[in-house]
């Protein structure tokens, strides 16, 4: 298997602007989840998903960020506006089952100026 | 609620050193998932181990050794004779099972191995 595969690897964008980044996770996991990596603020988990459906998106930091799962091989994070706090680099990762280990893709390091 | 705690936020050994970095958790569930992960300066996230809250046993791999005590809350990870492709941060991570699949990270030991 490839792994966990996110898009692009790096975005800079103007501040204003539309940003969507994109995750293949791994065939046959269940579960998907999006963490945010900053220096401040270490690892935060935003969202997650469990057969393509949100579980828990208490960490999204607000309505500007939307997250989606439209089939078990592709989720997406848009941010609108985005906005030069939302710098940072985005990871994605998957999981098969609760008792097994997460994934993670490469990340995404995206830069709003 | 869950925490994880890594009090060491950087450590600078010389190569063939031994290194210890210490982890300590806070959960109120029974059955818990404790990880480390290692990333290097590319960036990605590299998953090294997984350790269930029943399973105490200790367990090596290669340079690697994973110490885990509940009775002090700790899992902790040494690296022997550490070498610089060692270098990186490294994070300490806990799943509880009521905490609705959640990862919650540490916030990381930053390694530097020099040669």
């Amino acid at each position: 298997d490839a792994g966990v595969i996110q898009s692009p690897r790096h975005e800079v964008t103007e501040m204003g602007q539309e940003v969507t980044l994109r995750c293949k996770p791994i065939s046959g996991h269940d579960y998907l989840f999006w963490y945010r990596q900053t220096m401040m603020r270490g690892l935060e988990l935003l969202i997650y998903f469990n057969n393509n459906v949100p579980i828990d998106d208490s960490g999204m930091p607000e309505d500007r960020f939307s997250a989606k799962m439209p089939n078990a091989s592709f989720s997406t994070l848009k941010i609108q506006p985005s906005e030069p706090r939302d710098s940072a680099v985005y990871f994605c990762a998957s999981m098969r089952t609760p008792n097994t280990e997460a994934f993670f893709g490469q990340g995404t390091r995206l830069t709003v100026v | 609620a869950q925490k994880v705690t890594q009090a060491q936020t950087e450590i600078s050994v010389v190569e063939k050193e031994d290194v210890t970095l210490d982890c300590v958790y806070e959960t109120r569930d029974t059955t818990y998932y404790l990880f480390w992960y290692k990333q290097p300066p590319s960036g990605e996230l590299v998953f090294l181990i997984r350790r269930n809250s029943f399973d105490e046993q200790n367990e090596i791999s290669g340079r690697y050794s994973w110490n885990f005590q509940k009775s002090t809350s700790s899992f902790n990870f040494t690296i022997t004779a550490s070498q610089v492709v060692d270098s990186a941060v490294y994070f300490c991570a806990l799943r509880g099972n009521n905490a609705g699949n959640m990862l919650t990270f540490g916030g990381g030991t930053r390694l530097m191995v020099k040669p």
